[in-house]
């Protein structure tokens, strides 16, 4: 299986900070890495998909990057709504598999 | 608009089959989607359970395959997840979700739009 790592595991950050989230897979995964948001009792949203291309409604704060093995998710001004729980997804290979999740908090 | 609710019981004792059902309102019938099930444990990350296509083509996690079925019911556009021989370690929210792909190659496979979740607890 495609082992994916988030880092950091939880972040405190203040509304208006900029926030990068990194993810990287065990093994080459070209572009194929998508991001979920999720906050406590939902489920998860669909942010980016392809690594870099925005789901529709989105807002444009958000953005992905990366391609191989390292990826990150950038906020570039963090919003009281941004607060959430941030996930990696890589689609390269069955099974699809996450990271472990990034928690994005208050300071 | 894709929109996707499961149900199913709450409750289901140790050694049982779990048995869920999603149903899909909007795009059941589009030929491009593939539909998943996804389980996240209380307060542990998300994982991918497997997916059935509109032909009824099966991929399943490794981890899971010897215990899980999914199928689909084309008539009453849902489609359904059965897992035998439960455990505790089964108990998590269970989604189910629309995955797509790239229809330029067919790779890939992200998941949008989610169902809200439903918590099955496995104890006796």
């Amino acid at each position: 299986d495609f082992q994916m790592t988030q880092s950091p595991s939880s972040l405190s950050a203040s509304v208006g900070d900029r926030v990068t989230i990194t993810c990287r897979a065990s093994q080459f995964i070209n572009t194929y890495l998508n991001w979920y948001q999720q906050k406590p009792g939902k489920a998860p949203k669909l942010l980016v998909f392809a690594a870099s291309t925005l789901q529709s409604g989105v807002p444009s704060r958000f953005s992905g990057s990366g391609s191989g093995t390292h990826f990150t998710l950038t906020i570039s001004s963090l919003q009281p709504e941004d607060f959430a729980t941030y996930s990696c997804q890589q689609s390269y290979n069955t099974p699809w598999t996450f990271g472990q999740g990034t928690k994005v908090e208050i300071k | 608009q894709v929109q996707l609710q499961e149900s199913g019981p709450g409750v289901v004792k140790p050694s049982e089959t779990l048995s869920l059902t999603c149903a899909v309102s909007g795009g059941f019938n589009n030929i491009t989607h593939w539909w998943s099930w996804v389980r996240q444990p209380p307060g542990k990350g998300l994982e991918w359970i497997g997916e059935i296509y509109h032909s009824g083509t099966t991929n399943y996690n490794p981890s899971l395959k010897s215990r899980v079925t999914i199928s689909l019911d084309k008539s009453n556009n849902l489609f359904s997840l059965n897992l035998n021989s439960v455990t505790a370690a089964d108990t998590a929210i269970y989604y189910c979700a629309r995955g797509l792909y790239n229809t330029w190659n067919y790779a890939g496979r992200w998941f949008d739009p989610w169902g809200q979740g439903t918590l099955v607890i496995v104890s006796s």
